[in-house]
């Protein structure tokens, strides 16, 4: 069965302070996995997508990495500001049918 | 460059009244479109999709229904509303089998049904 676990399901950290976030999939044949960050009453917006072949990935202050013999993906924010305070969904295409599989998300808030 | 549109923003209606959410993609031709439903403190629950005009997968059974009356647009409707039909709703589009192209989401919609 085709699933998408993140971990944690919530966290809080202080302001300036780095945080990872995990995504775990068992996803098959798997084709690309994306990171987005949706903010609260907002739709979720890409952050990064990373393709079989791509280790890892930045994005500014966000770097995803992505295992794909043991399926794992994590998103690391570095430097953490109020403003990265959202939800971070993690999601998983297979090459085929037409389906993305999504993760639960992990709810990140930063504290001043 | 493509976007998308979503609205309303926020709806708040009564229990067995009708819905009708629109979304419609610019700066592309023959996406695939998607409604999603995100409950409080829970993941995307894909409700339906579509791949061309008329075409109409659904992944969830249940009190409302999806139509694609233009390439571009792709509208959530329902006859009779019910309490549990509350929930943020999303559209996304995505290009060919969206495998190896962009996802993107629409900005949402908050259904409150009272």
């Amino acid at each position: 069965k085709n699933q998408v676990e993140q971990s944690p399901q919530s966290l809080i950290i202080l302001e300036g302070k780095n945080c990872t976030l995990q995504c775990n999939y068992t996803v098959s044949p798997f084709s690309n996995l994306r990171w987005y960050k949706q903010d609260t009453g907002r739709g979720p917006v890409s952050l990064t997508i990373m393709t079989f072949s791509e280790n890892t990935k930045s994005n500014g202050r966000y770097t995803a990495t992505l295992d794909a013999d043991t399926k794992q993906s994590s998103l690391h924010i570095t430097a953490s500001q109020l403003s990265d305070s959202a939800s971070y969904i993690c999601v998983v295409s297979a090459f085929t049918g037409n389906q993305f599989y999504f993760g639960t998300g992990t709810s990140l808030t930063v504290i001043p | 460059s493509q976007t998308i549109h979503q609205w309303p923003a926020t709806l708040v209606q009564p229990v067995g009244s009708p819905l009708s959410l629109e979304c419609t993609v610019e700066g592309t031709s023959n996406p695939n479109l998607y409604w999603y439903r995100q409950a409080a403190g829970r993941g995307l629950q894909l409700l339906f999709y579509s791949v061309g005009i008329g075409q109409i997968s659904s992944e969830v059974p249940q009190n409302l229904s999806a139509s694609r009356p233009q390439d571009r647009q792709f509208i959530l409707s329902s006859k009779k509303l019910l309490l549990s039909d509350s929930g943020f709703y999303l559209c996304a589009w995505s290009k060919g089998q969206g495998r190896n192209y962009g996802y993107t989401f629409g900005s949402g919609t908050r259904l409150t049904i009272v």
